[in-house]
């Protein structure tokens, strides 16, 4: 069965500081990938989503970026945190025309 | 813009009675229709999804499909406390890599 695994699950870190979130999923080849935020009683905002490897897009200009290294892996990256970028930050796969899987999230906080 | 709308609530019920949740979208190509489960803190899970009109039921859950009103609802019958939750309602067109969430209804059911 498929299981997605996205750490760390809290984190606090001081503005300016980078910032970088991992995501794995197994059991599955060639998911789509995303990364979405959720800001405290807001709705899922999509940030980036991948098709493939080396492929990102975007869906929203800011201080982030994501990167995917190999098939089953999706990396969330900051050079320098924003008070704006607190959230809850999801990962989640699926397969074309599929429900999303999500993973359990990263609490982040910036401080 | 493709849109889904739902209301934010809190839908407030009491033990025992029927909530139900309502979500509209936008996107007449939509084929595939999503309800996920968010307890606070925690990520999105799926309990439902449905593809063609007409009810879908599964144990005390049953989702609605209107493709001409363009319109999906969720029923939830015996409402529990443990029911108490944020439903978020998901879209998808056909061959679209990215589901359209909404925003969520936040659900309390009471004692």
């Amino acid at each position: 069965s498929q299981t997605i695994h996205q750490w760390p699950a809290t984190l606090v870190q001081p503005v300016g500081s980078p910032l970088s979130l991992e995501c794995t999923v197994e059991g599955t080849s060639n998911p789509n990938l995303y990364w979405y935020r959720q800001a405290a009683g807001r709705g899922l905002q999509l940030l980036f989503y991948s098709v493939g490897i080396g492929q990102i897009s975007s869906e929203v200009p800011q201080n982030l970026s994501a990167s995917r290294p190999q098939d089953r892996q999706f990396i969330l990256s900051s050079k320098k945190l924003l008070l704006s970028d607190s959230g809850f930050y999801l990962c989640a796969w699926r397969s074309l025309g599929t429900e999303a899987f999500f993973g359990q999230g990263t609490r982040l906080t910036v401080v | 813009q493709k849109e889904v709308e739902q209301n934010s609530g809190p839908l407030s019920v009491p033990e025992g009675a029927i909530a139900s949740l309502n979500c509209t979208y936008s996107d007449r190509g939509s084929q595939s229709f999503f309800w996920y489960r968010q307890y606070s803190g925690k990520s999105p899970e799926l309990i439902m999804f449905i593809y063609s009109n007409g009810d879908k039921e599964d144990g005390r859950f049953t989702a609605q499909l209107n493709k001409a009103s363009q319109y999906v609802s969720l029923l939830i019958r015996d409402s529990q406390p443990s029911d108490s939750a944020t439903y978020l309602c998901a879209v998808n067109a056909g061959g679209s890599y990215i589901p359209t969430f909404g925003r969520g209804t936040s659900l309390i059911v009471h004692p």
